[in-house]
C-alpha cells in the first residue's frame, strides 16, 4: 500500500526564496495535518484539515507560512520567504477519521535554508 | 543565542531483555493516545493504540498501559532485538494530536 507521499525529500535554498511543500495523503483518509520537527521544539502541530478544509492553523509560525488543501489527494505547505530558522524536517501525515484513528506519517521533508 | 536543544530520556536495554518506555500526559480529557516509533531519516511510525475506556492493549511484542488517575501511558517491548532501536514518542489525541517529547531507545547486542 502506498503511504504518504512527500515531496522533496531534501530542499536547499537561500534566505528570501520562496519554498514549497509537496503532500499526497493516503488515499480514503479524510485528515491531513503537517508537523514540523527540530531539535529544540520536537514535533510541532502547525495546521491540519478535515475533509479539504482547514481546522485549526494555531501552529503555524507567522504569516510567511500558509497551507492549501485544493483537493482530497493533495496538499501545499508553502514558506515565503523562508528564513534559516525555518530550517528542519517538515511532516505530512494523513488519518482516516479526524480525531480517533490513528495518524500515518510520511518521510518527511529536510528544508536547509542558508 | 540559540537555547539548548531538546534532551530526550534514553533508555539502553541489552538484546532479548524487556523494555518499558514511560510517558506523562497533559490533558485529563484526551480519550484516545498513541505510541509511535521514529527511525533515523524516517517519520513517526504506528506501532499502538489505546483508547481512554481501556487500561491495557496488547500487539505482537508490545503492550500499552494506560493509567488515567495519574495521566500516565508506558509501553512494554517484549524480548526487545536491535530493530527496536529508535525514538519512541506517546502522542494524545483531543480534537488534535500532541506528541509528547520522545525517548531514546538503545538496544545492546
Amino acid at each position: 500500500d502506498a503511504g504518504v507521499i512527500q515531496s522533496p525529500r531534501h530542499e536547499v535554498t537561500e534566505m528570501g526564496q520562496e519554498v514549497t511543500l509537496r503532500c499526497k495523503p493516503i488515499s480514503g483518509h479524510n485528515s491531513l495535518f503537517w508537523y514540523r520537527q527540530t531539535m529544540m521544539r520536537g514535533l510541532e502541530l502547525l495546521i491540519y484539515f478535515n475533509n479539504n478544509v482547514p481546522i485549526d492553523d494555531s501552529g503555524m509560525p507567522e504569516d510567511r507560512f500558509s497551507a492549501k488543501m485544493p483537493n482530497a489527494s493533495f496538499s501545499t505547505l508553502k514558506i515565503q520567504p523562508s528564513e534559516p530558522r525555518d530550517s528542519a524536517v517538515y511532516f505530512c501525515a494523513s488519518s482516516k477519521t479526524f480525531g480517533n484513528s490513528p495518524l500515518h506519517f510520511g518521510n518527511g521533508t529536510r528544508l536547509t535554508v542558508t | 543565542g540559540e537555547s539548548v536543544g531538546l534532551h530526550l530520556p534514553t533508555l539502553s536495554v541489552q538484546e532479548g531483555d524487556n523494555s518499558i518506555i514511560n510517558c506523562a500526559y497533559s490533558n485529563s480529557a484526551s480519550d484516545y493516545f498513541i505510541w509511535y516509533k521514529q527511525e533515523s531519516g524516517k517519520g513517526p511510525q504506528f506501532i499502538i493504540d489505546i483508547r481512554s475506556n481501556m487500561d491495557k492493549r496488547q500487539g505482537q511484542r508490545v503492550t500499552v498501559l494506560l493509567n488515567k488517575t495519574v495521566k500516565h501511558l508506558s509501553l512494554q517491548i517484549a524480548a526487545t532485538q536491535p530493530g527496536d532501536s529508535a525514538v519512541y514518542f506517546c502522542a494524545e489525541i483531543h480534537y488534535k494530536l500532541t506528541f509528547g517529547k520522545g525517548t531514546l531507545l538503545t538496544v545492546n547486542p
